[in-house]
């Protein structure tokens, strides 16, 4: 019953460096997110995929790119990794994107750029 | 502008219902109510939703007033591992970026105590 799982929980990075935080989902939703956690700001969404191979811009995208090659993953890849990047990542998914579906969360990617 | 209000903070003794409150006076006729939960570092979990009607699960019942303009989310017998904040959530239910992205206010810290 794995439901969305994230790696790395954890990942210290350098000013520049380059990194992909992997999210997969077993529940065959087609919508996928990610989000970033902030303290006193909240969850922002970065980037979402309604299905495989169609993505789109959230509310926070710069910095941040992302594909849909299968279903089951959604990877954000951070191309030169800047202080304001530190946070906690959430990837959710759903079953569609409509309002009636649930999206679940996994348990977060904690980043820190030094 | 915040489309839900929620009290910053609440205590339930452990083994009592906990009866959380939330305002969304500005609700649409097409909006669901959500209710989510953070328990601490980890991601955010799925309560309940609801439209028009009272709905019960598993984990807590939702109980909305007939204008749709406050909702009451139920946790019928709290335990200590209920002690998280709680998101009251309002989101579109056609599918688009009203329904795509979460916005999570401050929410409830609830606090049980033994």
């Amino acid at each position: 019953n794995a439901g969305v799982t994230q790696t790395p929980k954890f990942q210290v990075l350098k000013t520049g460096q380059s990194m992909t935080l992997q999210c997969a989902q077993d529940m065959n939703h087609e919508y996928m997110s990610w989000y970033r956690q902030d303290p006193g700001m909240g969850l922002r969404l970065i980037h979402y995929s309604v299905g495989a191979g169609i993505t789109d811009q959230g509310e926070v995208p710069n910095g941040y790119n992302v594909s849909r090659s299968t279903t089951e993953d959604f990877p954000l890849r951070l191309l030169s990794a800047a202080p304001s990047q530190t946070s906690v990542y959430f990837c959710a998914s759903s079953l569609t994107g409509q309002g009636n579906q649930p999206q679940h969360f996994g348990d977060g990617t904690r980043l820190s750029i030094l | 502008d915040a489309k839900t209000t929620q009290p910053t903070s609440m205590d339930c003794a452990e083994g009592r219902a906990a009866n959380l409150p939330c305002n969304h006076s500005t609700i649409s006729g097409n909006e669901y109510v959500y209710w989510y939960r953070q328990i601490h570092s980890q991601g955010p979990q799925y309560i309940i939703h609801g439209l028009k009607n009272n709905e019960t699960n598993e984990m807590a019942s939702l109980i909305i007033t007939e204008d749709r303009k406050s909702s009451t989310l139920i946790l019928p017998h709290a335990t200590l591992r209920d002690t998280a904040v709680y998101y009251c959530i309002v989101r579109a239910a056609y599918s688009g970026a009203g329904s795509y992205q979460l916005t999570f206010g401050k929410g409830t810290k609830l606090s049980v105590i033994p």
